[in-house]
């Protein structure tokens, strides 16, 4: 199975800071590499898909790169509802699609 | 709207079994593949299976495999997960989740989710 590892575990930040978690794949993946948003009490919300596309209706702060095996999610200016967690994911291989731990997002 | 609704979680014995509903609507449901995706207290997200859109295929995580049985009905449009030899490491929230196949080749994308319904299995 392909692991997916991410960091950092979690952060603190400012309103407005530039937030980056990055995510590694234990093999290529190419492209295929969501990234997630968990709120809490809320279901996960789909933010960005195949490493790069932002999903309809996510705001432009966020954003995605990388391909092969290392990957960054970026929020440009960080805003006080992105309070959550993170997840990437990959769907390369035959499942399991497997999921990175977690960055957990708080604000200063 | 398109809305994914699951239910028949609750508290159950370890040993026993459960099973978890998934009722889709505003899409044409029998068009997408469709997972179940647990999270676990204090832990991250746990894919749990997929039934691809015709019925034809199935993939399980090794932790459920031969004990979790997942099923779809098209014609209801419902997802289904049937638990059976509960553990406590199965308590979670169970989310069920349309896949966006946005290339046709591999994985896509999980683009709608359910709110989720919580099994807690204790004694």
């Amino acid at each position: 199975d392909i692991q997916m590892t991410q960091s950092p575990s979690s952060l603190s930040a400012s309103v407005g800071d530039r937030v980056t978690i990055t995510c590694r794949a234990s093999q290529s993946i190419s492209t295929y590499l969501n990234w997630y948003q968990r709120k809490p009490g809320k279901a996960p919300n789909l933010l960005i898909y195949a490493a790069s596309s932002l999903q309809s209706g996510v705001p432009s702060r966020f954003s995605g790169s990388g391909s092969g095996t290392d990957f960054t999610l970026t929020i440009s200016s960080l805003q006080p509802e992105d309070l959550a967690a993170y997840y990437c994911q990959q769907t390369y291989s035959t499942p399991p699609y497997t999921f990175g731990q977690g960055t957990t997002v708080e604000i200063k | 709207q398109v809305q994914l609704v699951e239910s028949g979680g609750g508290v159950v014995q370890p040993g026993r079994s459960l099973r978890l509903s998934c009722a889709a609507s505003g899409f044409t449901f029998s068009s997408y593949g469709m997972h179940w995706v647990r999270q676990a207290p204090g832990k991250g997200l746990e894919w749990v299976a997929l039934m691809w859109h015709d019925g034809n295929n199935k993939f399980y995580a090794d932790s459920v495999k031969g004990r979790f049985t997942i099923s779809r009905d098209n014609s209801k449009n419902t997802l289904y997960l049937q638990m059976n030899s509960l553990r406590a490491e199965d308590t979670a929230v169970y989310y069920c989740a349309r896949e966006y196949d946005y290339d046709g080749t591999r994985g896509g994308a999980f683009d709608i989710w359910g709110q989720g319904t919580v099994v807690t299995v204790s004694s």
